[in-house]
Formats: C-alpha cells, structure tokens, sequence
C-alpha cells in the first residue's frame, strides 16, 4: 500500500552525465514536491508542481529540472551532476496545502 | 525570512525518560507547524500538526507539542519514551504558499 514511492532507491551516477529520479504517487494529489537533503542538514524545497503549473524555488540551480506527463508522476532531472549535488533527494505530494506525504527517498552518489 | 532552529542536535535518554525537544521558528505571519520523524532507513511521516485553535497539539504515539506564539516555539514533548522512538525529528513550518522549511534536524537515541 505504498503511497509514494521513489526509484531506484540509490542511484550511482558519473560527474557531469544526466540523471532523472522517478518519483508515483497512488494519492492522487494535486501538489508535488522535490527535497534536497544532505547529510545532517534539513530537506530544502527545490520546486513543486501544482497542478501542471511549475514553481521553481528562486535558488535552486539551473541544473535541476523537472518534469510531471501526468497527476501520478514527477521526474527530477540534474544535466549535469557535480559533486556537490550527491545527497537524498525526497519527493513528497499534497492535497492543496494539506499535509505533505513524503517517500523513501532516492540517494544519489556522485562518482 | 523564515527559518526553523532546533536546538539539539543529538539527544540520549534512557527508556522512560521524558523528552522535550526544542524548535523555535522565524516568521511575522500566520504559520502551520509540523514535526516530522524519520525513523530509521524509513521515510519522514507526520507526527503531529498545528494549524489553529487549541495550541497543544497531540500526535502519534503519544507525542504531543505547544504552540506559543510569544516565544515562537513548537517543542515536541513524550512523559516517557521507548527504544522504539530512536529517530531523527524534524520540526518544520509553513508560511503563506506551499514552501516548508525545515530545521536540521534532531536525532534522539533512546538506550534500552
């Protein structure tokens, strides 16, 4: 009965080659979110989607893209990973600006 | 600017001991407030939430958290705690739209 789920669960990925995290949702919520969270440091809002409408967070890199084809699924996508950007990247949905559901999350080694 | 500090970034009880974690919160406006626990190799999940009305909040498994807005605090309180609660606690608001912010975090470690 898995709510939000993420894949891969790890993610092994060289410097500098494109990367895209999955992320499903069975909720059918309308608000899509992706963290970034490094180690020991608090999750930090890249973007969310309402709807199909795309809010980017004024600091978050350029590297980062996103993309949601429909209500159940939202692709994070990095061009090109450097070294600062291995962390856990969380995926989390909400109804309107109801609670937020968070996923496994997806820890992205960058080699 | 918003921001969320917890103050301890580590804690150690003994089973039965009682917890108070602290969170203070930065924001001039109307807020919602949440803890968050991550338990080990699992997701974050909601402990407990407020939005308005009576600001002692009860959550899960016996946690429960004070709203005073005069000291921009939100500690999260347990009269005794398990080994079962070892986690990291994340305590977190929500300004005007959909952004959260989150503190760094506290990690308790509950010795049997």
């Amino acid at each position: 009965d898995a709510m939000v789920i993420q894949n891969p669960r790890y993610q092994v990925t060289q410097f500098g080659k494109p990367v895209t995290l999955s992320c499903s949702q069975t909720l059918n919520h309308n608000v899509m979110y992706w963290y970034q969270q490094k180690s020991s440091q608090a999750p930090k809002l890249l973007f969310h989607y309402y709807d199909k409408d795309f809010n980017n967070e004024a600091d978050t890199p350029d590297n980062f893209q996103s993309r949601r084809p429909n209500t159940s699924f939202c692709f994070l996508d990095i061009r090109s990973p450097g070294l600062g950007d291995a962390a856990m990247y969380l995926c989390a949905t909400s109804r309107e600006e109801e609670t937020q559901y968070f996923g496994p999350g997806t820890r992205l080694l960058v080699l | 600017a918003q921001s969320v500090s917890q103050h301890n970034h580590h804690v150690i009880l003994s089973e039965a001991a009682s917890l108070e974690l602290g969170c203070n919160y930065s924001y001039g406006g109307t807020v919602n407030l949440f803890w968050y626990v991550q338990y080990p190799g699992q997701h974050l999940q909601l402990l407990l939430k407020y939005f308005s009305g009576d600001p002692l909040v009860k959550g899960i498994k016996g946690f429960e958290a004070e709203f005073i807005k005069s000291k921009f605090s939100f500690n999260l309180r347990k009269p005794s705690v398990q080994w079962s609660d070892t986690a990291e606690y994340f305590c977190a608001l929500r300004g005007g739209g959909f952004k959260t912010i989150f503190g760094a975090g506290t990690r308790l470690f509950v010795k049997a």
